[in-house]
């Protein structure tokens, strides 16, 4: 299994264009969550879905979208970047969100500079 | 809304010696858990320790153990005999409903030889 992948792992981009990021879990999760992380800060969560075509906000979703059509893939579409977006995003996914399943595993992140 | 706080941004330890990281939360669920994770410079993050809220048993995991006071809402991470491969940023985590993280600040771990 190669458990979370991200693609690109690295990319910049100018104020105004557009992305999305990858995300793909060969785990047969149901739950799938973004997060970004700031320099020297913690992890946020943007978007979120418990299963597919269902998503929701987290803290801080202004200026992402995000789909599930697929219980593999969750991506995330920056449409007109900002500077202010400018962090390390993760992808992760959890089988369940009750007791003993609900370990979250993480993507090995993708550097998103907006210059 | 759920907040974590750790209020140690850099410890440092003697390999071999033993760090106690603090982390307080504060959460309106009756139903939760808590996570520390460990973030290397490679950026993956590593789940070290995972306790669950209504489990009074301090959770333990090789050389890393909680120290979980409820009624405080204090979940501290004990790393004994410390290693260099330790050497990372520490998080910890609520997980609540729908297992939505809310991450602390982190604590950076230096490991002296």
């Amino acid at each position: 299994n190669a458990g979370v992948t991200q693609t690109p792992k690295f990319r910049i981009l100018k104020i105004g264009q557009s992305m999305t990021l990858q995300c793909t879990q060969d785990m047969n999760h149901n739950y799938m969550y973004w997060y970004r992380q700031d320099p020297g800060m913690g992890l946020k969560l943007i978007y979120y879905s418990v299963g597919a075509g269902i998503t929701d906000k987290g803290e801080v979703p202004n200026g992402y979208n995000v789909s599930r059509s697929t219980t593999e893939d969750f991506p995330l579409r920056l449409e007109l970047a900002a500077p202010s977006q400018t962090s390390v995003y993760f992808c992760a996914s959890s089988l369940l969100a009750g007791p003993g399943s609900n370990e979250q595993f993480f993507g090995p992140g993708t550097r998103l500079t907006v210059l | 809304a759920q907040t974590v706080t750790q209020s140690q941004p850099e410890m440092s330890v003697q390999e071999a010696e033993t760090v106690t990281l603090s982390c307080t939360y504060d959460t309106s669920e009756s139903d939760y858990y808590l996570f520390w994770y460990k973030q290397p410079p490679s950026r993956q993050m590593i789940l070290v320790i995972r306790q669950e809220a209504y489990k009074q048993q301090n959770a333990t995991e090789n050389r890393f153990s909680v120290n979980f006071q409820k009624a405080a809402k204090s979940f501290s991470l004990k790393i004994s005999d410390s290693q260099l491969g330790d050497a990372a940023m520490y998080f910890c985590a609520l997980g609540a409903a729908g297992n939505k993280l809310t991450f602390g600040g982190g604590t950076r771990v230096l490991v002296k030889p």
